[in-house]
């Protein structure tokens, strides 16, 4: 069971815009610490999408946004395109845990 | 140009060891924190170890905690994880991943497969 918790699965048309939420608690994402995306394609490494809840890296496509409120988060991705099916996981840290890194348990993103 | 570039994986018995390294480069290795992810078939990413810039401090997750050493090189820009006392749970394909603020470089992930 992550400590963070995303659905396991999502879907959209080409065109389409779909959400990705994050549900934290009081203990990491309430406590005030910042909530990062990562995309990972299949077979490859996890790619950092989102930082510090709302900034993109360089080179990620504004169609990817972020936010963050109170204990939650979440991923937006407008204008789905096919190259966008992958799984995406929500990180933060948590205040309870050693160490404090912690994951959402990941989303499919299905492009129909 | 950042790259990260694991090894060390491969096919190890129960109870047995490995240690795996991550070879840094393209950028000041020592002014970085480091993280171990692993990954297991088909499942999440579940974060196991940090070191920081200095090796101090060091976290490890519950599930390796006393099995597991993370340490680092900083003349030789590279991170290790020795892994000991290896059961089945810990097959993943294990990154390592540079921290500044997020994860924001990860290697391409080395299989460690451990059989019974």
């Amino acid at each position: 069971q992550s400590v963070l918790t995303q659905p396991p699965s999502v879907s959209g048309a080409p065109g389409q815009r779909v959400t990705i939420s994050c549900a934290g608690s009081s203990s990491n994402i309430g406590a005030g610490y910042d909530v990062h995306w990562y995309q990972q394609l299949p077979g490859t490494a996890p790619k950092l999408l989102i930082y510090a809840n709302t900034i993109r890296p360089s080179g990620v496509p504004a169609r990817f946004s972020g936010s963050k409120s109170g204990p939650s988060a979440s991923l937006a991705i407008t204008g789905l395109q096919a190259e966008d099916e992958a799984a995406y996981y929500c990180q933060s840290y948590d205040s309870s845990l050693s160490g404090n890194v912690v994951f959402g348990g990941g989303t499919k993103l299905t492009v129909l | 140009e950042v790259q990260l570039v694991e090894s060390g994986g491969g096919l190890v018995q129960v109870g047995g060891s490995l240690r795996l390294s991550c070879a840094a480069s393209g950028f000041t290795f020592r002014s970085y924190s480091f993280n171990w992810v692993r990954q297991a078939p088909g499942k999440g990413l579940e974060w196991i170890s940090y070191i920081s810039g200095t090796s101090s401090p060091i976290y490890y997750a519950d599930s390796v905690k006393g099995r597991f050493t993370i340490s680092r090189d900083n003349d030789k820009n590279s991170l290790y994880l020795q892994m000991n006392s290896l059961r089945d749970e810990d097959t993943a394909v294990y990154y390592c991943a540079r921290q500044w603020l997020a994860l924001d470089y990860w290697g391409q992930g080395i299989l460690v497969t451990v059989s019974s």
